[in-house]
């Protein structure tokens, strides 16, 4: 079956620690996302990919950092300097050709302990 | 004024019953229009674009007012099951800030449908 997956779903993190997420895809999708979500906020772009090897910051980049080497994958690292890192971590990808949905992950839930 | 705005709710309504949803959007150039739903602690997913000339899915019609720059949900016969949030959600031009095919959302707005 094609989708996205992430792991972990639930992740525990102590304050001071860098902790990396996992998102990988085999939808053959060009774009990529990672977006964050507080309780009762809308969702917020933190990185995106177009393309292998070219990534652009989001809204809300600082204390993140992303890679994008392969087509398939694009893992998250929230660093130690993000100053409130515990919410809902969701990956998606679109299709490159078009304005189409973007299709989610089940998302990461991130506590800092 | 936020780039999407909706009516947080929540909506509490008995089963049977119609409801809309309301939207509204600041950026004029906006291009392409979509009603996600995201269940409790679940990832958000498709609901349905929404189309210039208004776009109907069984029990969910959707509408664009580009005049107004408002996006509406209707849904009628409520189930049980379209207990959820409802996510408004735009799409900017392709050379806004760079961000081609970036999506906007709206923060939500929550439906509970009672028996």
């Amino acid at each position: 079956d094609g989708g996205i997956t992430q792991s972990p779903k639930y992740l525990f993190r102590k304050e001071g620690q860098n902790v990396t997420l996992s998102c990988e895809q085999n939808l053959n999708h060009d774009a990529m996302y990672w977006y964050r979500q507080d309780p009762g906020q809308g969702l917020r772009l933190i990185y995106y990919s177009q393309i292998v090897n070219d990534f652009q910051k989001g809204d809300i980049a600082e204390g993140y950092s992303v890679s994008r080497e392969k087509k398939e994958s694009f893992p998250l690292t929230v660093t130690s300097a993000q100053k409130n890192p515990t919410a809902f971590y969701l990956c998606a990808s679109r299709d490159g050709l078009s304005y189409n949905e973007q299709f989610f992950g089940p998302g990461t839930r991130l506590t800092v302990l | 004024r936020k780039e999407v705005e909706q009516d947080p709710g929540p909506f509490n309504v008995p089963e049977g019953a119609t409801v809309a949803f309301n939207c509204t959007y600041s950026n004029s150039a906006s291009q392409s229009f979509f009603w996600y739903r995201q269940d409790c602690r679940k990832e958000p997913k498709l609901l349905m674009s929404v189309y210039s000339s208004g776009n109907e899915d069984g029990r969910f019609t959707a509408q664009l007012n580009r005049a107004s720059q408002y996006i509406s949900l209707l849904i009628r016969d409520s189930k049980l099951s379209d207990s959820a949030t409802y996510l408004c959600v735009v799409s900017p031009l392709a050379n806004y800030g760079g961000s081609q095919g970036n999506l906007i959302f709206g923060k939500g707005t929550k439906l509970s449908v009672k028996p």
